[in-house]
């Protein structure tokens, strides 16, 4: 079964930055897109962005260019998701997705990490 | 973009009621990549439906989907006590990849 583990929580103060990892196994990490999604408090889903293992290639919604790095590290099967300039609306669980055989849908979905921002 | 719009907010049902929820976009969504969710608290969503009709590996066939173009329905046909959750429908037809805001079945 495919397994997507991220790391644990994250604590931060308003303008650090964080980086979430998200590390794959059971499945050839280089031949399925992966996406990071965020969830505010009682909020829904927010797409941010898609990173193709392989070559590494990104995507990010309008929303986040300019803050967010998504990286991977073929080695160790692990994606990675940097936020920079980290304001409170920032505040929110962090998953990653990866995609289905054949079809772009998110069928297999990290446990989500959550990251406060607070001075 | 294409927005998505779902109602009801909230739906109230009783176990072994049926439950219709319903997906609207601003715009048609590309060859049906219309995908529903299912999210209980302190856990990631689960795919429920992909391809607007097609049900992922797993799921109980009381759950169905419907719909094309610009208007998608999801059906639990008979709900169980597992089912009360919150529930988004997705588009993954283009960038970037819009959620709804989400339908809420309460148990009433």
């Amino acid at each position: 079964q495919v397994q997507l583990v991220q790391s644990g929580a994250e604590v931060k103060k308003p303008g650090a930055s964080v980086k979430v990892s998200c590390k794959s196994s059971r499945y050839t990490f280089t031949s399925y897109y992966m996406h990071w999604v965020r969830q505010a408090p009682g909020q829904g889903l927010e797409w941010m962005g898609i990173i193709n293992p392989s070559g590494g290639s990104t995507s990010y919604a309008q929303k986040f260019q300019g803050r967010v790095t998504m990286t991977r590290d073929t080695s160790t099967s692990t994606v990675y998701m940097e936020l920079s300039s980290l304001r409170s609306e920032d505040t929110a669980v962090y998953y990653c997705a990866r995609e289905a055989y054949g079809d772009q849908v998110f069928a297999y979905w990290g446990q989500g990490t959550p990251v406060t921002v607070s001075s | 973009e294409i927005v998505l719009t779902q109602s009801p907010g909230t739906l109230s049902l009783s176990p072994g009621e049926r439950a219709t929820l319903s997906c609207r976009a601003s715009q048609s969504v590309r060859s049906s990549y219309l995908a529903w969710y299912q999210q209980k608290p302190g856990q990631a969503p689960r795919l429920l439906i992909y391809g607007a009709s097609s049900r992922a590996t797993g799921i109980p066939d009381r759950f169905s989907g419907s719909g094309s173009g610009t208007d998608f329905t999801l059906i639990i046909s008979r709900l169980e006590p597992e089912d009360f959750a919150v529930y988004y429908c997705q588009q993954y037809g283009g960038s970037p990849f819009t959620f709804g805001p989400g339908t809420r079945v309460d148990i009433k």
